[in-house]
């Protein structure tokens, strides 16, 4: 069963535009969520991250917010660019300190493509 | 360097060959992972080291996967007489902290074809 869902493949805007990526989630024993991001023939890059006792984190251009309640997390960039263009995951993880050893779920990824 | 490495960054395996991947994480990094991502998907979790333990190998998909850590650092994932559904990158992150820090620095991968 896929617990983290990124239900849109792909994602084109127009530069200087916002940006936004949505995540869905199903299993309650997430507490952590994070953004990657992945450029052609290299590892997911960490973008940004929110713990589930906060419904907002922002860190420049990049936000994400958390809504518990809906089991949905999503990424805003504002103002686009045309480097920003690349694969984003969202991922989840239960409990680092746990059994779980911090391991993550990850969606399938949203192709951004930012136009100039 | 800094940042986590792979080699080899490509494999081209015949059905049946035994294969070994390897990762060297960033130095101090209690926390090791590896991830096996199909194409057009995201990771997916395969097994866990902390320091030199295998703490988790629930994602393993078969016996015929195997890793190991002896040392705690350089890490090496090894799968035997491979087949086709084996065709993947495989990603390896690492940690700073032993279980207790979300944040994983991934390595560039290692791109396996099995043919």
């Amino acid at each position: 069963d896929q617990q983290v869902k990124q239900n849109s493949p792909s994602l084109s805007v127009q530069e200087g535009r916002i940006s936004i990526l949505n995540c869905d989630y199903t299993n309650s024993m997430f507490d952590y969520f994070l953004w990657y991001k992945k450029y052609p023939a290299e590892g997911p890059t960490f973008l940004i991250s929110i713990s589930s006792i906060k419904d907002k984190n922002e860190d420049g251009r990049f936000t994400v917010f958390l809504n518990k309640s809906a089991k949905h997390l999503s990424l805003h960039i504002v103002p686009s660019q045309p480097g920003d263009s690349a694969v984003y995951f969202c991922a989840a993880s239960a409990g680092a300190g746990g059994t779980s050893y911090g391991k993550l779920t990850f969606g399938q990824g949203t192709i951004l493509t930012v136009h100039p | 360097g800094a940042g986590v490495s792979q080699s080899p960054r490509y494999k081209v395996a015949k059905r049946g060959q035994d294969v070994a991947l390897r990762c060297d994480p960033i130095s101090g990094h209690v926390s090791l992972f590896w991830y096996q991502q199909a194409l057009g998907q995201g990771p997916e979790f395969l097994t866990y080291f902390q320091n030199e333990a295998q703490l988790d190998k629930s994602g393993l998909p078969s016996d015929r996967f195997f890793a190991e850590r002896p040392e705690g650092s350089v890490s090496t994932l090894k799968i035997q007489r491979t087949q086709q559904e084996d065709s993947a990158v495989y990603l390896c992150a690492s940690s700073l902290l032993g279980g207790n820090s979300y944040e994983q620095y991934f390595g560039p991968g290692t791109r396996l074809t099995v043919t």
